[in-house]
This record gives structure tokens, C-alpha cells and sequence, in this order.
């Protein structure tokens, strides 16, 4: 079974500062594993995602996030925080069974300080 | 290229009702999955359509139930609404369903139960 756990459900950061959002995963396989950005009123965004290619993964927005199999991690990261970049992250998990079903972890806000 | 359109956005529905919640996927898209978002429980899957045949389904009663036309656009239905329905209800469209693929969210039909 897979799972995802996000830790800290808000996180505030000043602007400018460094963004680091934390996911660590459960996963029987090798996993695939997404980082999603919902602003409010909205559905979900892709940030980027992993699927066992390079283990630092590049998104949008200036975001990246590293697969680090040893510690079942892959933590989200940003150098600089944005005013824009207030918002709850999501990170999520598949397996590779060809099926469409993710696994959320429980969300952390963002909030960033001006 | 349309965006994944849900409607309605929003939803009054009294306990014991039975609701219909619509999902245009973006053309070309054949892959349809459906999540609930509440506080409480986050975000769930509920089920996947993939060429009109459930691939995947959450851990969701029987009162949940699904389908997807040959266009590929796709319904769900929650029988004897329970106050506890009352959530977000995301739908998410990709293109070839077959390895864990991009998904694309629409914004969601708010659905409350009184």
C-alpha cells in the first residue's frame, strides 16, 4: 500500500526566504510521486513529479524537489518565496499498476510573510 | 486547449437526496478519476474511468457509484446523501491512462448536504 506523510500542516516563510516543504512516502514498488498546488476556490495544480528518471526533478513556479530512496523522501524546495506562492501543497503517491489513483498526504499551507 | 470543466460548482442537497456531478475531461483525454476533499479526511479516490470501464475504486459504499461515456466525459452519483458527503468533489482527466500519468484537475463541484 502506498502512503504519503506530509509534515507540518502550516508553514510560514518569509518573503524571500527559502521554501522547504516536507513529504516522506510509504510505497511496496517503486513509487511515483507528485507534488500538487491548490489555491482557494481552485482545483489542483501539478508542480512536478517523479517517475524514477532523475532524482532531482525540476517544476514550475521555481520549484524542485529531490527522491531521496534512503530516507523515503522527496521534499519540495524553492530558494526564494513569493507573495504568490501562499497556497497548500499536496504531496501524492502512485504505484506503477497503470492506474490513476493517487494518495495524498494531508496538505501543508503556506503562508509567506511580505 | 479547454481546461477539465465540473459542474455544477456548487450544490445544496438534502440528507437522504441523491446527487449527479458532471466531469468534461480535456479533449482527447481518455482517463477520468474522481476525488473527494473534505477537512476531515482530505483528499480521497474515489474511482478511475478509463474507456468507459471502472479501472480503480476507493474505499467508498456502494452509495458512490460512477461512469464514463464514449465521449469520455464522466459522471458521478451519491445515493441517500448523508451529511458527512458534504465535500469537494474533484474530478481529474489524462491522456493514455497507463503509467501514472499527469492528471489534470477541474475546480471542483462544493457539494453541501443540510
Amino acid at each position: 500500500a502506498q502512503s504519503v506523510t506530509q509534515l507540518g500542516s502550516h508553514v510560514s516563510v518569509s518573503e524571500g526566504a527559502l521554501v522547504l516543504l516536507r513529504c516522506n512516502y510509504s510505497s511496496s514498488v517503486p513509487p511515483y510521486l507528485f507534488w500538487y498546488v491548490q489555491y482557494p476556490n481552485q482545483g489542483l495544480q501539478l508542480l512536478l513529479k517523479y517517475t524514477s528518471a532523475a532524482t532531482l526533478v525540476k517544476g514550475i513556479n521555481g520549484f524542485e524537489a529531490e527522491f531521496k530512496k534512503s530516507e523515503t523522501s522527496f521534499h519540495l524546495t524553492k530558494p526564494s518565496a513569493h507573495m504568490s506562492d501562499a497556497a497548500e501543497y499536496f504531496c501524492a503517491v502512485s504505484d506503477q499498476t497503470g492506474a490513476n489513483n493517487l494518495f495524498f498526504g494531508t496538505g501543508t499551507r503556506l503562508t509567506v510573510i511580505p | 486547449k479547454a481546461g477539465v470543466t465540473q459542474t455544477p460548482r456548487y450544490l445544496i442537497k438534502t440528507r437522504g437526496q441523491q446527487v449527479t456531478l458532471s466531469c468534461s475531461p480535456i479533449s482527447g483525454h481518455r482517463s477520468v478519476s474522481w476525488y473527494q476533499q473534505t477537512p476531515g479526511q482530505g483528499l480521497q479516490f474515489l474511482f478511475e474511468y478509463f474507456s468507459e470501464t471502472q479501472r480503480n475504486k476507493g474505499n467508498f459504499p456502494g452509495r458512490f457509484s460512477g461512469r464514463q461515456f464514449s465521449n469520455s466525459r464522466s459522471e458521478m452519483n451519491v445515493s441517500t446523501l448523508e451529511l458527512g458527503d458534504s465535500a469537494l468533489y474533484l474530478c481529474a482527466s489524462s491522456s493514455i491512462g497507463g503509467d501514472p500519468d499527469e492528471q489534470y484537475f477541474g475546480p471542483g463541484t462544493r457539494l453541501t448536504v443540510t
